[in-house]
């Protein structure tokens, strides 16, 4: 069981746009201010997304934009496109210590 | 351009030892800390551990205190993981990966491809 509530699975049709969320659910995880968001693609490294809850990386599209809520992170991805068919994974870090990462369990994007 | 390139996996029977190599290129690899985080076949990622520029500082995911050791060499631009006394749940592929500062905080911004561990008898 995760620190980080992540919901199983997403799906949206091209051009729309779809939001995962990730929600703090264990007092293991230290301050919900560093969270980050990686994409991955099937057989596939993970790609940093998103850090510091809503910056994004030289790189990466402006479609993708990250938000925070209390002990609620979000991913919106705007203008969906199949290419971003991909798992995507929330992470923070461990109230034990800056190395310590904790990765949410994961989200199925589905794009129809 | 940023390389990480892990070497070292294969099939290891319970109780069996492995040392899982990175080779790191494209950036000054002893600027930098590292980490390992692991994925079993067909779930989520699972930080491992990790280690600070100079190899002083070292930091691990419970279930692998005691028997997994991470460490460095700077002059060779390599991070290892030596594991011991494996078991099936250790199962997985390994990555290496880049941790970097942005912004306020530290994350992990290069990952290799990951070299599989399969512990099986």
């Amino acid at each position: 069981q995760s620190a980080l509530t992540q919901p199983a699975s997403v799906s949206g049709s091209p051009g729309q746009s779809i939001t995962i969320s990730c929600t703090e659910t264990s007092s293991d995880v230290g301050d919900y201010n560093y969270v980050s968001w990686y994409q991955q693609h099937p057989g596939k490294a993970p790609k940093l997304m998103i850090y510091d809850v809503s910056e994004r990386p030289s790189g990466v599209s402006n479609r993708f934009s990250g938000s925070k809520s209390g002990n609620t992170a979000s991913l919106t991805i705007s203008g969906l496109q199949a290419e971003d068919e991909a798992d995507y994974y929330c992470c923070s870090y461990a109230d034990s210590g800056v190395f310590e990462g904790v990765f949410g369990g994961g989200t199925k994007l589905t794009v129809l | 351009e940023v390389q990480l390139v892990e070497s070292g996996g294969g099939v290891v029977r319970p109780g069996g030892s492995l040392r899982l190599s990175c080779v790191a290129s494209g950036f000054s690899f002893n600027d930098y800390g590292m980490s390992w985080v692991r994925q079993a076949p067909g779930k989520g990622l699972e930080w491992v551990s990790g280690i600070n520029w100079d190899g002083a500082s070292t930091h691990y995911l419970d279930s692998v205190k005691g028997r997994f050791t991470i460490s460095r060499d700077n002059a060779k631009n390599s991070l290892y993981l030596q594991m011991n006394s494996l078991r099936p749940d250790d199962t997985a592929l390994y990555y290496c990966v880049r941790r970097r500062y942005l912004g306020t905080h530290y994350y992990f911004d290069y990952w290799g491809q990951g070299t599989l561990v399969p512990v099986s008898s």
